[in-house]
C-alpha cells in the first residue's frame, strides 16, 4: 500500500512558539491531502484539506492563521502550528489520496504535540 | 452535515472470540474506509467498501448503502486486536468524515 511519513512523531515546545509538521508521499503522488486533529479517546476531527499549489480550505471553527497549511508539491505538505498554546496539544495527524487509489485514504503515523 | 454513529462505544471481549462493529451514517455516500488505529496512534486501512461485502483473514466487512450502514466483523479475536477502530466516510464535498469509534480490548 501507499506510505505517508510524517514527522517529527512528537514535539513539546514552549507557549509562544511555532511548530511544523510534514506530511510526505513516499510513493505515489498526492493530489490531495487532509490533516486531522485528535484529542484523547475522540474521534479524528477533519481541520483542513490542501491541493497541491492552491490554497487550504479549512473547516469552520479552525483558524487559518493559526494553523498554517501549505502544499507546495505533490508529495509535501505541511502544518505549522502558530504562536503555540497548551489549549494547542493534541495528535495532529495527515492523511493523502492519490495515485492508483485515489479515493483511498492513507495516514501518517501523527504527531504528539505538547505546549508547555 | 453527514452524521456517523458507530456502536458499540466500548468493547471488551475475551481472546477467540466474534465480534460486529456497526456504522449507521446520516446521507448517501460515495465511499466508506474501516480503519483500525492501533495504541501508538498509527491508523491502518482495513477496507474500503463503498458497498458489497469483502474479507481478509479473520475481518469482514460489509457496506449496505441503500440503507447506510456498514459492520465490520473480527471473528476469533487475538489481543493484537486491540485498538480503536474508526469508519470514515468520503462525502460529496470530497472530505473523509469520520466515525465516533469502537473502542475494543481483547483479554488474553
Amino acid at each position: 500500500g501507499a506510505v505517508v511519513s510524517q514527522h517529527p512523531s512528537r514535539v513539546i515546545c514552549k507557549s509562544g512558539t511555532s511548530v511544523k509538521i510534514e506530511c510526505r508521499s513516499l510513493d505515489f503522488q498526492a493530489t490531495t491531502m487532509f490533516w486531522y486533529r485528535q484529542f484523547p479517546k475522540q474521534s479524528l476531527m477533519l481541520m483542513a484539506t490542501s491541493n497541491e499549489g492552491s490554497k487550504a480550505t479549512y473547516e469552520q471553527g479552525v483558524e487559518k492563521d493559526k494553523f498554517l497549511i501549505n502544499h507546495a508539491s505533490l508529495t509535501l505538505s505541511t502544518l505549522t502550528v502558530t504562536s503555540a498554546h497548551p489549549e494547542d496539544s493534541s495528535f495532529y495527524i495527515c492523511s493523502a489520496s492519490g495515485g492508483a487509489s485515489n479515493e483511498k485514504l492513507f495516514f501518517g503515523s501523527g504527531t504528539q504535540l505538547s505546549v508547555l | 452535515g453527514i452524521q456517523v454513529e458507530q456502536s458499540p462505544p466500548d468493547l471488551i471481549l475475551q481472546e477467540g472470540a466474534n465480534s460486529t462493529l456497526r456504522c449507521n451514517f446520516s446521507d448517501s455516500v460515495n465511499n466508506l474506509q474501516w480503519f483500525h488505529q492501533n495504541p501508538w496512534g498509527q491508523l491502518i486501512n482495513l477496507f474500503y467498501i463503498p458497498s458489497g461485502t469483502k474479507q481478509n483473514g479473520r475481518l469482514s466487512a460489509t457496506t449496505v448503502a441503500t440503507e447506510r450502514y456498514s459492520l465490520l466483523y473480527i471473528s476469533s479475536s487475538q489481543t493484537t486486536d486491540s485498538g480503536v477502530y474508526f469508519c470514515a466516510l468520503l462525502s460529496g464535498t470530497y472530505k473523509y468524515i469520520f466515525g465516533t469509534g469502537t473502542r475494543l480490548k481483547v483479554l488474553a
